[in-house]
């Protein structure tokens, strides 16, 4: 079945430091993907997507790429800031009848100053 | 335009009790679907709602079950409550494309 996979965390850096969290996915027909951030005690905000393969999502700093020969969709960020302390979800978008979106277990991200 | 509302945002229950959860989409979206996170299990996909009519369902026990009114706003109820049932409840909604918005979610507890 369709899955997403992305990196264990937690994941400590220091401010400044450059971020990847990598993901990638199984799904039959042509997904759509996605990054959310869900801060403490809130629900999950869309961060980036992508609808098909070489689009690159970008926003607020961080991009991911539509990787269809390797099914990766990793998230970059060159500098990274205290307030992007949060934990990072990847997902994939899938029209099954209706739209499913399956997401990974979610990467827990620590910045230190 | 107002985002997902979802209500109440917390709850406490005793094992054995049921459970009614409101989700308000945004305006003009007639998909809703529920996820249930842990911190063990993550993020679970429960079912997905579209014009009052289930279209998705993730692999949960009959006591979950859902519904949607004509409005869009979506209904989610637990039924026989276990303690295992404790976690955060979100619900997302969408229009036609495949972008999900999501509430603040329902912290419910049970003890």
């Amino acid at each position: 079945g369709d899955s997403v996979t992305q990196m264990e965390g937690p994941v400590t850096l220091s401010e400044e430091a450059f971020l990847t969290i990598n993901c990638t996915y199984t799904a039959t027909g042509y997904p759509s993907l996605f990054w959310y951030v869900q801060y403490p005690g809130e629900g999950l905000q869309l961060l980036l997507k992508a609808t098909k393969a070489d689009d690159k999502g970008s926003n607020k700093g961080f991009e991911a790429t539509y990787r269809k020969e390797t099914t990766s969709f990793h998230l970059e960020k060159g500098s990274v800031q205290v307030s992007d302390s949060a934990v990072y979800f990847c997902a994939l978008s899938v029209r099954q009848g209706g739209f499913k979106t399956i997401f990974g277990a979610g990467t827990r991200l620590f910045v230190k100053a | 335009k107002a985002g997902v509302t979802q209500t109440p945002r917390y709850l406490i229950k005793t094992r054995g009790q049921q459970v009614t959860l409101s989700c308000s989409p945004i305006s003009g979206h007639r998909s809703v679907s529920w996820y249930q996170q842990t911190p063990g299990q993550g993020l679970q996909f429960l079912f997905e709602y579209f014009s009052e009519t289930q279209r998705n369902k993730g692999n949960f026990p009959g006591r979950f079950s859902g519904r949607q009114f004509s409005n869009s706003r979506s209904e989610m109820n637990v039924s026989t409550l276990e303690l295992g049932d404790s976690a955060l409840y979100l619900c997302a909604s969408s229009s036609e494309v495949t972008e999900a918005f999501f509430g603040q979610g329902t912290r419910l507890t049970v003890v």
